[in-house]
């Protein structure tokens, strides 16, 4: 068991460019789910897949925000036209079918 | 999902057992109590989760009162390495269809020498 994993682990960018992330869950999760996380703060939802199909978006993923999960196993998330506001922790979780969700270690975005 | 409420904070002398207290009076009788923790700056590690029986494994024992309106999740013995906020929230389980997972802002366990 691998555990999830997320690349890249911190990124810098000015304020105004394109940045994506990528997930790879664990191997035999159908569940990928996409969370941010400011300083102080619990994570926050953004959205999840089941298998390639989106099933929910927060009101949070604005639409400089999109998130694909192609195949069915990785996902990515881009964020466009970054702003100051999006610098945070972006949390990837996998779990089977509602089970437990298990956590990647974050990507650390700082918008400058 | 059910909102949930800890302490903000809480200390504990290493080698004592660390109790966290968690409220969730409005949980659903499908819903399951899950706590996670997070060492700084690190991705949430999930740590034990339950129905309505106490449960225990390697990492903690936890514990959920008969109405199910509250749970205490213990440390054995803590450690210094036990030191990170720990997360209560309440979610509906497997096959279902159970999506977010709805955090607060958990309780900051700082384990003292």
């Amino acid at each position: 068991d691998t555990g999830v994993s997320q690349n890249p682990r911190h990124k810098i960018t000015k304020r105004g460019q394109n940045v994506t992330f990528r997930c790879d869950p664990i191997s035999e999760h159908n569940r990928l789910y996409w969370y941010r996380q400011t300083l102080g703060q619990g994570p926050e939802f953004l959205t999840y897949f089941q298998n390639e199909a989106q099933l929910e978006k927060s009101r949070l993923l604005s639409d400089r925000f999109s998130a694909e999960r192609p195949k069915g196993s990785f996902s990515t998330l881009e964020i466009q036209r970054t702003e100051q506001g999006d610098s945070a922790m972006y949390l990837c979780a996998s779990s089977s079918s509602g089970g437990t969700q298990y956590f990647g270690p974050g990507t650390r975005l700082l918008v400058l | 999902d059910a909102k949930t409420t800890q302490p903000t904070s809480m200390d504990c002398a290493e080698g004592r057992a660390a109790n966290l207290p968690c409220n969730h009076s409005t949980i659903s009788g499908n819903e399951y109590v899950y706590w996670y923790r997070q060492i700084h700056s690190q991705g949430p590690q999930y740590i034990i989760h339950g129905l309505k029986n106490n449960e225990t494994n390697e990492m903690a024992s936890l514990i959920i009162t008969e109405d199910r309106k509250s749970s205490t999740l213990i440390l054995p013995h803590a450690t210094l390495r036990d030191t990170a906020v720990y997360y209560c929230i309440v979610r509906a389980g497997y096959n279902t269809n159970a999506g977010k997972s709805t955090f607060g802002d958990g309780t900051t366990l700082t384990v003292k020498p």
